[in-house]
């Protein structure tokens, strides 16, 4: 079983819908949750961090995280055509001489216009 | 990028043969990350640098070894490539050694034929 699971995708909804995308993981031991976008052939760049539980709001995205479920999400509000990409989350905790990152494998999302 | 470029961007090569790609930034970060991408796996930590010398393995480290002579530079060596290294290859960095602050380059397209 995998850390963390993220549903693949893809995702295809019309412009101006809202987005859910979606993360379990099994580690509780996971403390700072992070959601990534990542256009085609590009490196990942973050979008969204969190340390603890409840929602966290950046325009028109909102990272949530529910540490007793062990899940995180992240909503896109008015979604637009420039947000298609994949959708990476997340997970660390600390330890060692660096913070490591345990990804999801990505959410394909297109956004028509 | 973030100050970060990646070279070569993209490189085949035949089984058996070494290859080195190289990360250089120019932001004086401490830590640098390598970290691969595959369909189904995400993205996989490889090694990282904590510092000119300091190194250490992340999760997928057979078959590399890293190298790191100054702090601007990160070098990534596959020692002898095989098949299941064709992958697609990210630099990150990072000032802190949080995950909040790793921000990666534009990644290496590697085919090992």
């Amino acid at each position: 079983q995998k850390e963390v699971e993220q549903d693949p995708g893809p995702l295809s909804v019309p412009e101006g819908a809202i987005v859910s995308l979606n993360c379990t993981y099994s580690n509780s031991a996971f403390q700072y949750f992070m959601w990534y976008r990542q256009y085609s052939r590009k490196g990942p760049e973050l979008l969204m961090y969190t340390y603890s539980s409840g929602n966290k709001e950046d325009g028109r995205f909102t990272a949530q995280v529910d540490k007793s479920s062990k899940y995180i999400s992240l909503f896109i509000r008015d979604s637009q055509p420039s947000d298609s990409a994949t959708y990476l989350c997340a997970m660390s905790y600390p330890g060692g001489a660096t913070n490591k990152l345990i990804f999801g494998t990505g959410t394909l999302l297109a956004v028509q216009p | 990028d973030a100050g970060i470029t990646q070279s070569p961007r993209h490189k085949v090569t035949e089984t058996g043969t070494p290859v080195t790609l190289r990360c250089h930034q120019t932001e004086n970060h401490r830590y640098m990350y390598w970290y691969r991408q595959d369909p189904g796996h995400g993205l996989r930590l490889i090694h990282y640098s904590y510092g000119v010398k300091d190194t250490d393995k992340g999760e997928v480290s057979d078959g590399y070894s890293v190298s790191r002579s100054k702090t601007e530079d990160f070098l990534l060596t596959l020692e002898s490539a095989t098949s299941s290294q064709t992958s697609v290859y990210f630099c990150a960095i990072s000032e802190t050694g949080r995950t909040d602050t790793q921000y990666f380059g534009p990644g290496t397209r590697l085919t090992v034929l």
